[in-house]
């Protein structure tokens, strides 16, 4: 079954403590991104990557690191997470461009106290 | 950046046909899409249209494209209790990587 799988679903950690949620995909894409969603504010992209050692900066990056060594594994890291950084993850990935479908993660409940 | 916008609520009875609107700027958009959220879940793709068309329909749902004003609406006929969720409309361009940006998000609710 194709499928973009976030670990954990529901975190809570206290401010500056660093974590990491995985994402893996199954579906040999190319492209994956982070997202955060807010209330009101729909979800804005933190990082994406086009490739294997290629990301780059979404519209929200402050605070969060990427990595892609291997093409399924997308992982978001947070050094040193702050309290504004509680939102709702999603890790998303996709064949490539022009109008593919995103498939995305069940999402990331992180609440940083 | 581009900017997507959307209501944020909208509220209809069962059987009523809906009306999710939203607004994009970016002209060299390619494709624009609708996800729905239902509580706890992910986005799901329902649907989605190239820029160079005017409308799609599929099953219930049918989707508008006025690309001189920007402008994206999906219909949903018929509306039942099970269409309650967070509507996102997205855009994506190809050059920008395919890159979706999103908009805030419609809350639609059916009342029986």
């Amino acid at each position: 079954e194709a499928q973009v799988t976030q670990n954990p679903r529901y975190l809570i950690t206290v401010t500056g403590k660093k974590l990491t949620v995985t994402c893996s995909q199954n579906m040999n894409h190319e492209y994956m991104s982070w997202y955060r969603q807010d209330p009101g504010l729909g979800l804005r992209q933190i990082y994406y990557s086009m490739n294997v050692e290629v990301t780059d900066k979404g519209d929200v990056p402050e605070g969060y690191k990427v990595s892609r060594k291997e093409k399924r594994n997308f992982p978001l890291i947070l050094e040193s997470p702050s309290p504004n950084q509680t939102s709702l993850y999603f890790c998303a990935s996709s064949r490539g461009q022009g109008g593919t479908e995103a498939f995305f993660g069940q999402g990331t409940r992180l609440t940083v106290v | 950046g581009e900017d997507v916008e959307q209501s944020l609520f909208l509220s209809v009875r069962e059987g009523d046909s809906s009306v999710i609107n939203c607004t994009y700027t970016d002209s060299s958009s390619t494709y624009l899409y609708w996800y729905k959220q239902e509580p706890g879940a992910g986005l799901q793709l329902l649907t989605y249209i190239f820029s160079n068309m005017d409308m799609k329909q599929d099953q219930r749902l049918t989707v508008l494209l006025n690309k001189k004003d920007k402008h994206l609406s999906l219909r949903i006929a018929d509306t039942q209790t099970g269409d309650s969720a967070i509507y996102f409309c997205a855009e994506s361009a190809f050059n920008a990587g395919n890159m979706l940006t999103f908009g805030g998000g419609t809350r639609l609710m059916v009342k029986p």
